[in-house]
């Protein structure tokens, strides 16, 4: 199984800077890393899918990049809606998918 | 972009059986070359894949609960199930119903059904 690790566990931080968040893997998953993001009571919301690409109808200031065990998802100006848990998750080596832990991106 | 809503019990006994469908709003369920599939998400924990049943008719899942799943579908009636046998309280969870075309991501979720399992 494929596991994978996020960092920072939270990420504290005021509207307009700048979050970057970690997804490292056990192993490779080629770029079969997708980002999603999960608001309270709601179904994750997918942001990128194959490691660098926007899903439809996702703002530019989300971006992905990685390949291979380590990724990272960028926002390059936080907007207030933007305050949430992030979750990356692997297809690359299944069964089974598996997600990470989450960052939850916080207001400072 | 096909919706998903999942229905079923929202209180299960220990030991007894979890039931849930996924009505999905195409007629071209069959057609699709896709995996359909349920994730759970213990309160404040990170999602878990279950299972997918694929339309070519092969199903996969998740080792840790593969003795005790099923996930099959009814293309005729547009909708697929979830049983997960013998459970117990760490079985409590939103429960959400997915799509994923082959070799791509979950392009489409349920709005989740929340699964209390107690007595």
């Amino acid at each position: 199984e494929v596991v994978l690790t996020q960092s920072p566990a939270t990420l504290s931080l005021s509207p307009g800077e700048r979050a970057t968040l970690s997804c490292r893997a056990s192993q490779s998953v080629r770029t079969y890393l997708d980002w999603f993001q999960q608001k309270p009571g709601q179904a994750p919301r997918l942001l990128i899918h194959d490691a660098t690409t926007r899903a439809a109808g996702i703002p530019a200031r989300f971006s992905g990049s990685g390949s291979g065990t380590d990724f990272t998802l960028t926002i390059s100006g936080l907007e207030p809606e933007d305050f949430a848990v992030y979750y990356c998750q692997q297809r690359g080596n299944w069964p089974p998918i598996t997600f990470g832990p989450g960052t939850k991106v916080e207001i400072k | 972009q096909v919706q998903l809503e999942e229905s079923g019990p929202g209180l299960v006994k220990p030991s007894e059986t979890l039931s849930l469908t996924c009505s999905v709003s195409t007629d071209s369920m069959g057609t699709m070359s896709s995996y359909w599939g349920w994730i759970r998400q213990p309160l404040g924990k990170q999602p878990e894949w279950i299972g997918s049943f694929h339309s070519s008719g092969n199903t996969y899942y998740n080792p840790s609960l593969k003795s005790r799943v099923t996930v099959s579908a009814d293309m005729s009636k547009n909708r697929f199930s979830l049983k997960l046998t013998s459970v117990t309280a760490a079985d409590t969870a939103l429960y959400f119903c997915t799509k994923r075309d082959s070799a791509s991501w979950f392009d489409s979720w349920g709005r989740g059904i929340l699964v209390t399992v107690s007595s």
